[in-house]
């Protein structure tokens, strides 16, 4: 079964900071779909950026960025110039043939002014 | 607005009851989701829907139950409630199975809060 490891409960950076989220995976599947989510205090659940697992090219969306190793089953996400309004749960996921996502447990992140 | 519209977005109701939580998919979507999200804790995936038939089942209580209707909306009933159901449901949708593009993923609805007292 697929596991999706989110090794840092939590986390508390400085405004404008850069930060990075841990996440590792297993499977044995070759094609799948990875993502980040972020759930900020209001609870809505918010896709933030998600890669192909067959794209050698890391996704970035604005200030967000992952950095995708494949091999390692490993998926990082790196916020750039954090802002107050990053404040959130992050949650690292991930989709295969069958179309469920599976969630890790999270990491709470802090941006402190 | 994600477009999946979760009813009601709060519900209180005691021990032993029965409620019924209802999703609308975002426009052209035909799988839903429901997944359980207890305090502080991970989203538990309880079940999938695709275009009417169940598609995928997991954590889901006996007690829990759910349907999804010809225009594609979805019902998660749950019964004999106990406090420990006390949590936020989610119902997503997503287009057509892997595959179809780069409109892959997950749409969430904003949820609905149960407590059980």
């Amino acid at each position: 079964a697929q596991t999706v490891t989110q090794s840092q409960p939590e986390m508390s950076v400085q405004e404008a900071e850069t930060v990075t989220l841990s996440c590792t995976y297993d499977t044995s599947e070759n094609n799948y779909y990875l993502f980040w989510y972020k759930q900020p205090p209001s609870r809505q659940m918010i896709l933030v950026i998600r890669q192909e697992a067959y794209k050698q090219q890391n996704a970035t969306e604005n200030r967000f960025s992952v950095n995708f190793q494949k091999a390692a089953k490993s998926f990082s996400l790196k916020i750039s110039d954090s802002q107050l309004g990053d404040t959130a749960m992050y949650f690292c996921a991930f989709m295969n043939r069958d179309d469920k996502i599976i969630f890790g447990k999270g990491t709470r992140l802090h941006i402190l002014p | 607005d994600s477009g999946v519209t979760q009813t009601p977005k709060h519900l209180i109701t005691a021990t032993g009851q029965r409620v019924t939580l209802r999703c609308s998919p975002r426009s052209g979507d035909l799988s839903v989701y429901w997944y359980q999200q207890s305090l502080d804790q991970g989203l538990q995936f309880l079940i999938q829907y695709y275009n009417g038939e169940e598609r995928a089942k997991g954590n889901i209580l006996e007690r829990f139950s759910a349907q999804q209707f010809p225009d594609l909306h979805s019902e998660l009933n749950l019964s004999s409630l106990e406090l420990g159901d006390s949590a936020l449901y989610f119902c997503a949708s997503s287009a057509e199975v892997v595959g179809s593009g780069a409109d892959y993923g997950y749409t969430f609805g904003s949820g609905t809060r149960l407590t059980v007292v």
